[in-house]
């Protein structure tokens, strides 16, 4: 199975803070990356697939880069709305994994 | 609007049987492959099992394998999964979400908000 490694697994950060996750993959997975988003008590939500595509509807501050192994998703300025927890997926060969998560927090 | 709304989920003893269920409107149903994904309390997400739209490819988490069973109505619109044998580590939340697969991505676009399956004595 292809093991997702998110890293920080938190972090603290202030509105309009420009924050950056990764996501390695233990074995290539070309761009088949997903970037979910997920609010305390409600359903993942898609923001980013194919590694940089925005979903319709997520603003633009979220942008996703990488290819391979190695992966980040970008929010560039921080709003109330973004504290949430942040999970890769892969998606190149079953079984589909994720990654842990990294849960974004008010400084 | 795409909906899933997922639904059977409830406290069951380990050894036990349930089923849970996925109404879907909004969308071509018929047209879509589906997937299962759960969440464990204070844990991450784990894809389950998925289904494609005919129902003539399935797919399973070996975590899972032999124990449940994901099938589909494509006339109801909905989507199931039998949970059978279950274990106390089988407890979670189980989402339902719609699978997007092109020769360049694959990925998971719309979610239900979850059913709570508790396996415990």
């Amino acid at each position: 199975d292809i093991q997702m490694t998110q890293s920080p697994s938190s972090l603290s950060a202030s509105v309009g803070d420009r924050v950056t996750i990764t996501c390695r993959a233990s074995q290539t997975i070309s761009s088949y990356l997903s970037w979910y988003q997920q609010r305390p008590g409600k359903a993942p939500k898609l923001l980013i697939y194919a590694a940089s595509t925005l979903q319709s509807g997520v603003p633009s501050r979220f942008s996703g880069t990488g290819s391979g192994t190695d992966f980040t998703l970008t929010i560039s300025g921080l709003q109330p709305e973004d504290y949430a927890t942040y999970s890769c997926q892969q998606s190149y060969t079953s079984p589909w994994t994720f990654g842990q998560g990294t849960k974004v927090e008010i400084k | 609007e795409v909906q899933l709304v997922e639904s059977g989920g409830g406290l069951v003893k380990p050894g036990g049987s349930l089923r849970v269920s996925c109404a879907a409107s909004g969308f071509s149903f018929s047209g879509s492959s589906m997937n299962w994904v759960r969440q464990a309390p204070g844990k991450g997400l784990e894809w389950v099992s998925s289904i494609s739209y005919t129902g003539s490819y399935i797919d399973y988490a070996d975590s899972v394998k032999g124990r449940f069973t994901i099938s589909r109505d494509n006339a109801k619109n909905s989507l199931y999964l039998e949970m059978n044998s279950l274990r106390a580590e089988d407890t979670a939340v189980y989402y339902c979400a719609t699978d997007r697969h092109s020769s360049s991505s694959h990925y998971f676009d719309h979610w239900g908000q979850g059913t709570l399956v508790t396996v415990s004595s």
